[in-house]
């Protein structure tokens, strides 16, 4: 079945460490999109990328990165500049111009330690 | 003013009833519409589309959009324990100005009780 897998369901820091949130999709889809959902605030678009190799900034960018070096992949990277990263994050994929809208992940709780 | 305004709720309503939940929009561009159900801890799936104006059935579900009044609405009917969950609406714009990304309103919360 063809769907998006989001990595680890939970995942914990310590104050000053980098971690990494996977995304895999075999949707053939070529966008992805990374964004965060905290109690009250919607979702709020960390980054997306429209095709391999490129991304761009979302509303919330501050304290994060990608890569797209695949088209099935689009890890996130929570830095230590992130000064709140306790929240849900959700990766979603959609075909070009996101006509028929997303398909999401099932999410990563992050928790800082 | 943001693009998409969603009532945030919480909605509590007794099993059975009629729920209408509703998003406002101040862009005539979006021509795509959606609604997502999202249960606790979990991510957002596609309940329902539309596409310009009017309605769709689906069930228990009707989606309808007014663009003249720039309002769309999620009717649920016979409403079960098992809908209690959060209701995203989002849209898209169309042609040359699709930025690829859609836009959603904060989510309604729904509780059905038994």
């Amino acid at each position: 079945d063809g769907g998006i897998t989001q990595s680890p369901k939970y995942l914990f820091r310590k104050e000053g460490q980098n971690v990494t949130l996977s995304c895999e999709q075999n949707l053939n889809h070529d966008a992805m999109y990374w964004y965060r959902q905290d109690p009250g605030q919607g979702l709020r678009l960390i980054y997306y990328s429209q095709i391999v190799n490129d991304f761009q900034k979302g509303d919330i960018a501050e304290g994060y990165s990608v890569s797209r070096e695949k088209k099935e992949s689009f890890p996130l990277t929570v830095t230590s500049a992130q000064k709140n990263p306790t929240a849900f994050y959700l990766c979603a994929s959609s075909i070009q111009g996101a006509d028929y809208g997303y398909t999401f992940g099932s999410g990563t709780r992050l928790t800082v330690v | 003013q943001k693009e998409v305004e969603q009532d945030p709720g919480p909605l509590s309503v007794p099993e059975g009833a009629i729920v209408s939940l509703n998003c406002t929009y101040s862009n005539s561009a979006f021509q795509y519409f959606m609604w997502y159900r999202q249960y606790s801890r979990k991510g957002p799936e596609l309940l329902m589309y539309t596409y310009s104006s009017g309605n769709k059935e689906d069930g228990r579900f009707t989606a309808q959009v007014d663009k003249s009044s720039k309002y769309i609405s999620l009717f649920i009917r016979d409403s079960q324990p098992s809908d209690s969950a959060t209701y995203l609406c989002a849209m898209s714009r169309h042609g040359s100005s699709n930025t690829g990304k859609l836009i959603f309103g904060q989510g309604t919360t729904l509780q059905v009780k038994p």
